[in-house]
């Protein structure tokens, strides 16, 4: 199972709006509903910001967003904050084989 | 609150086994499927294995089956990975998640802090 591709650093000033990409196929993120993104800054453990494509879970700021249009997902932040600085990650369930794969990772800079 | 707290892991040699454990409170343990997620020093983010709510289903990725054992005892609110034949690029800081429903679908919604296993001669 191959990795979801993802840009590797995406940068951005307090107050702008930036957007990750996640590219899959047609057998990941094409066809699954449980497509999600994961919050990790050094040393601490992933925490989940967008679950189902496109909802947030409680006490996730709404500056968080998600979407996905064919086999693409993306996750929006806007009003950038210094907190956010962070790696992203993005993830698929893959009914067909029943298992998980992960995008590479997108490191966010604030400027 | 949902709590999730793994240990076991540590120095072990390559072919050698170990056993991790994550232990659950916060919520009904026995409602969840659980994963195992791990992240090898400076990389992304694997997913490694997953049991269903009553253990009744596990699937593993490609590169621990057969080697990799995910367990849970519902009555001791614990999730288990049995780590056999252990290679150098199974180094890595492993986290027990709680998957989002039952059933060997869905998203990652918890995670644990991690526990460090490095297999090294």
């Amino acid at each position: 199972q191959s990795a979801l591709t993802q840009p590797a650093s995406v940068s951005g000033s307090p107050g702008q709006s930036i957007t990750i990409s996640c590219t899959g196929t047609s057998s990941d993120v094409g066809d699954s509903e449980y497509v999600s993104w994961y919050q990790q800054h050094p040393g601490k453990a992933p925490k989940l910001m967008i679950y189902d494509v496109n909802y947030r879970p409680s006490g996730v700021s709404n500056r968080f967003s998600g979407s996905k249009s064919g086999n693409t997902a993306s996750l929006t932040i806007s009003g950038l904050q210094a907190e956010d600085e962070a790696d992203y990650y993005c993830s698929s369930y893959t009914r067909s084989s029943i298992n998980w794969v992960f995008g590479g990772g997108t490191k966010l800079t604030v400027l | 609150q949902v709590q999730l707290v793994e240990s076991g892991g540590g120095v072990v040699q390559p072919g050698r086994s170990l056993r991790l454990s994550c232990a659950a409170s916060g919520f009904t343990f026995s409602n969840f499927a659980m994963h195992w997620v791990r992240q090898a020093p400076g990389k992304g983010l694997e997913w490694v294995a997953v049991t269903s709510y009553d253990g009744s289903n596990k699937y593993y990725a490609d590169s621990v089956k057969g080697r990799f054992t995910i367990s849970r005892d519902n009555s001791k609110n614990t999730l288990y990975l049995q780590m056999n034949s252990l290679r150098v690029d199974d180094t890595a800081v492993y986290y027990c998640a709680r998957g989002s429903i039952p059933f060997a679908a869905g998203n990652f919604d918890y995670w644990g802090q991690g526990s460090l296993v490095t297999v090294s001669s």
